[in-house]
């Protein structure tokens, strides 16, 4: 079974500074693996992605994610927070495998706050 | 273009009654999901159609719980006999399939009284 941690329940970050958000997971093959992000009252965006190739991978609004496969994770990260990256952030795994289930497992999230 | 969307953006209900959610995905899109997002809780899997496949249906809670999609695009849940734990965000996404992203829809915040 697939599954994915998100240690921290929120982040507390000053504008400026870089941010990470963590995320660990765990799947039986190669995984596929997601950052999205959830504004209050709306649904969820989509914001990067790992499926092979390069370990760090870029996304929206300046995120930026990096695959460590021997430490099984995916660690959001971005050098310079903004007071509007304040949300919820979601890991989330999908195991590729012909076994796997093919929706996403999602964290538990976690809660972002820019103080200005 | 259009993303997802969903109806209604809010449901109030009363306990013991019948209540559906509709999801319009993507045009093209042919993996439509159907997740529950709840107080506490963090986001769970429901139920997965690709295609013409037979739905992955591993994450309804109980049988009081079906979904069905129509001609591979419109999608409806369909809770019966609602109970007050049933209260949640109801959300919809969809895919071009494999390792595409997911497209999410606003939700359905389902309310049982």
């Amino acid at each position: 079974a697939q599954s994915v941690a998100q240690p921290e329940d929120q982040v507390n970050v000053a504008e400026g500074n870089p941010l990470t958000v963590k995320c660990t997971y765990s799947v039986s093959g190669n995984p596929y693996l997601f950052w999205y992000v959830q504004y209050p009252n709306r649904g969820l965006q989509f914001l990067l992605k790992y499926i092979t190739g390069d370990n760090l991978v870029k996304g929206s609004y300046g995120f930026e994610a990096e695959f460590n496969k021997s430490q099984t994770s995916f660690h959001l990260k971005k050098p310079s927070a903004l007071v509007s990256d304040s949300a919820l952030y979601f890991c989330a795994v999908r195991d590729p495998g012909g076994t796997g289930r093919r929706a996403l497992t999602f964290g538990s999230g976690t809660r972002l706050q820019v103080q200005p | 273009g259009a993303g997802v969307s969903q109806s209604p953006s809010n449901k109030v209900t009363e306990k013991g009654k019948d209540v559906e959610l509709r999801c319009d995905p993507i045009s093209g899109h042919t993996a439509l999901y159907w997740y529950r997002q709840s107080l506490g809780q963090g986001l769970e899997f429901l139920i997965y159609f690709q295609g013409n496949s037979a739905p992955d249906k591993s994450g309804l809670p109980s049988d009081r719980f079906s979904a069905e999609r129509t001609g591979g695009s419109v999608s409806t849940l369909t809770i019966q006999r609602t109970q007050q734990e049933d209260s949640a965000v109801y959300l919809c996404a969809s895919s071009l399939g494999g390792p595409h992203e997911q497209f999410f829809g606003p939700g359905t915040r389902l309310t049982v009284l």
